[in-house]
């Protein structure tokens, strides 16, 4: 079954403590990039991935740090969290830069006090 | 202002009912055209992809492009409650992932 595997699902974590969110695909899809979404604002995108070794920055970058080192994981890091970090994240995929569909995680709800 | 507007609703409907739903754009740049469909603690799954003006129907569903007034939507026949969700619409530039969302309009569907 074509899955996007984000962990964990749910993070409470304080200011300033390091973290990372995991993603995993077994689509071999070219294409990751990592999404928050808040309230209103809809989906913007934070960084993606054309391919192992190839990140960009996106809409939301600052406070946000991405590797590719192998084509089925992209993990996000939170160097230094902060309050306005709190925000539900997506992963997605897709094949390439064609009309294929994003294929999203199921997102991981973080939350910095 | 934000380049893709969409209101959040919610929007509550009767089973059976049309639904439509709307965004408006800025950038007149964007030539694809898209909506997701997001359920409770789920990522969004893609349900239509358009490709300028015009109109594309599945099954229930029907996507307008109207480019001139820089305005699209979609449009359910016969709701159900499994359609009961979050609807996001997205457009971008060129083929590809470089996507703007809209906020999403959360439609409700009582049986």
């Amino acid at each position: 079954e074509a899955q996007v595997t984000q962990n964990p699902r749910y993070l409470i974590t304080v200011t300033g403590k390091k973290l990372t969110v995991t993603c995993s695909q077994n689509m071999n899809h070219e294409y990751m990039s990592w999404y928050r979404q808040d309230p209103g604002l809809g989906l913007r995108q934070i960084y993606y991935s054309m391919n192992v070794e190839v990140t960009d920055k996106g809409d939301v970058p600052e406070g946000y740090k991405v590797s590719r080192k192998e084509k089925r994981n992209f993990p996000l890091i939170l160097e230094s969290p902060s309050p306005n970090q709190t925000s539900l994240y997506f992963c997605a995929t897709n094949r390439d830069r064609g009309d294929s569909p994003l294929h999203f995680g199921n997102g991981t709800r973080l939350t910095v006090t | 202002q934000k380049e893709v507007e969409q209101d959040p609703g919610p929007l509550s409907v009767p089973e059976g009912a049309i639904v439509s739903l709307n965004c408006t754009y800025s950038n007149s740049a964007f030539q694809y055209f898209m909506w997701y469909r997001q359920y409770s603690r789920k990522g969004p799954e893609l349900l239509m992809y358009t490709y300028s003006s015009g109109n594309k129907e599945d099954g229930r569903f029907t996507a307008q492009v109207d480019k001139s007034s820089k305005y699209i939507s979609l449009f359910i026949r016969d709701s159900q409650p499994s359609d009961s969700a979050t609807y996001l619409c997205a457009m971008s530039k060129n083929a590809g992932n470089m996507l703007t969302f809209g906020g999403g309009t959360r439609l409700m569907v009582k049986p």
